[in-house]
């Protein structure tokens, strides 16, 4: 199974600021035959299911603000928060589908 | 818009049974690969099995192996997840995901979650 490692477990910014939370991939999730990075990110808030915000590791999903941006290839990932809004506190999961079984980082908590 | 509507979480004691379900609408039900993916209190998002669009290819993760089955009835636009022999481990609460279409190289991704179904394990 391909292990997906967050970093840090938590951070807290204050309004405004940029966030970065990193994801690490124990073998790589670039597929050459299309040159695409099999790698999302989903923001889960407090009682609430996740929401996909990034997939093909740089793509925003349909109606994800574009302070949100992803970045990364093979097997470094990262995702930007470019000005915190309050909104956006939540856990932030990076996500492999390049194979199965599909895996999840652990979570990085971003605070206020 | 897409809907994933879960049902039959509950208090369930250990080696007991219980099948869950997820209504699915505002899309074509029968094109999409299927997900259960659960997250037990306080912790992080695990991935539990997966279904093809015709029920041809079913995938667990191994920690649930021999004691799930997923399920689907296209006709109803609904998804099954059947639990047995259930301990205290399986405690999480259940969302069913919508997969990348049938076909396509993204079938692993989860575009679309449900508002989850609680499973507690417990004597």
């Amino acid at each position: 199974d391909i292990v997906m490692t967050q970093s840090p477990d938590s951070l807290t910014v204050s309004l405004g600021e940029r966030a970065t939370i990193n994801c690490k991939s124990s073998q790589t999730v670039l597929y050459s035959s299309n040159n695409r990075n099999y790698l999302s990110w989903y923001q889960q808030k407090p009682g609430q299911p996740p929401k996909m915000l990034i997939y093909w590791a740089s793509t925003r999903y349909s109606g994800v603000p574009d302070r949100f941006s992803g970045s990364g290839s093979g097997t470094d990932f990262t995702l930007t928060i470019s000005s915190l809004q309050a909104e956006d506190v939540a856990v932030y999961y990076c996500q492999q589908y390049y194979n199965t079984p599909p895996t999840f980082g652990q979570g990085t908590k971003v605070e206020i | 818009d897409v809907q994933l509507v879960e049902s039959g979480g509950g208090s369930v004691q250990p080696g007991g049974s219980l099948r869950l379900s997820c209504v699915a609408s505002g899309f074509t039900f029968n094109t999409y690969w299927m997900h259960w993916v659960r997250q037990a209190p306080g912790k992080g998002l695990v991935w539990v099995s997966r279904i093809h669009r015709d029920g041809s290819t079913t995938d667990y993760a191994d920690s649930v192996k021999g004691r799930f089955t997923i399920s689907r009835d296209n006709a109803k636009n609904t998804l099954f997840l059947q639990m047995n022999s259930l301990t205290a481990d399986d405690t999480a609460v259940y969302y069913c995901a919508r997969g990348g279409l049938s076909g396509s190289t993204n079938s692993n991704w989860f575009d679309s979650w449900g508002q989850g179904t609680l499973l507690t394990v417990s004597s």
